[in-house]
């Protein structure tokens, strides 16, 4: 079956320490994302990628970092830089292109800092 | 911007109808609606795109009035299943990235 996977779904990490969300998305598409959702509130957009290699910032990209080595797997660090980084990670895939294609969403890893 | 949602919350009796606005301070090229459950990935539900088109599915449908910037999801005949938080996204001009609205929390209850 086609679809996006994270890892894993529940995540710990102390203070000072970096930590990477992982993302798979075996549809072929051609464009990733990550959002970050805190409680009660929209998504915001951390990084994307429209193509292998190449990578550009959304809304809040500071304290977090990405690669796009493969097509299908785009990896998310978040690095003690990030003051607040306790929520629930999303990833998303689409077809890149215009107009903006439908998103497909990953199940989500919730990130706790302790 | 972010476009804003309203109302943040509903609660409804199943068979009641219900209109989730989405509304932006830009002009809007498209409006994508989204579903999500707790604890569960956004579950897309379709896009609009400039044009006041209107689409429909199943009993849930929407409209895309560009005049006034806003989109709006109509919810008919409302199921239990159709309790969640309803996001949409908006695209300001063809290619650019979505932006999401705060959600609208609807509750559907025996």
């Amino acid at each position: 079956d086609g679809g996006i996977t994270q890892s894993p779904k529940y995540l710990f990490r102390k203070e000072g320490q970096n930590v990477t969300l992982s993302c798979e998305q075996n549809l072929n598409h051609d464009a990733m994302y990550w959002y970050r959702q805190d409680p009660g509130q929209g998504l915001r957009l951390i990084y994307y990628s429209q193509i292998v290699n190449d990578f550009q910032k959304g809304d809040i990209a500071e304290g977090y970092s990405v690669s796009r080595e493969k097509k299908e797997s785009f990896p998310l660090t978040v690095t003690s830089a990030q003051k607040n980084p306790t929520a629930f990670y999303l990833c998303a895939s689409s077809w890149a292109g215009v107009p903006t294609d439908t998103q497909y969403f990953g199940p989500g890893t919730r990130l706790t800092v302790l | 911007q972010q476009p804003v949602q309203s109302p943040q919350a509903v609660i409804l009796r199943e068979g009641e109808d219900a209109v989730i606005n989405c509304s932006s301070s830009k002009a809007l090229y498209s409006v994508h609606w989204y579903r999500q459950k707790h604890g569960e990935a956004p579950v897309f539900l379709m896009i609009l795109l400039k044009g006041g088109e209107q689409k429909g599915h199943d009993k849930i449908s929407a409209s895309f009035n560009e005049k006034k910037q806003q989109s709006s999801l109509y919810l008919t005949a409302s199921q239990l299943s159709y309790s969640g938080t309803y996001f949409c996204g908006t695209e300001w001009d063809a290619g650019n990235m979505l932006t999401f609205g705060g959600g609208t929390r609807l509750m559907v209850k025996p």
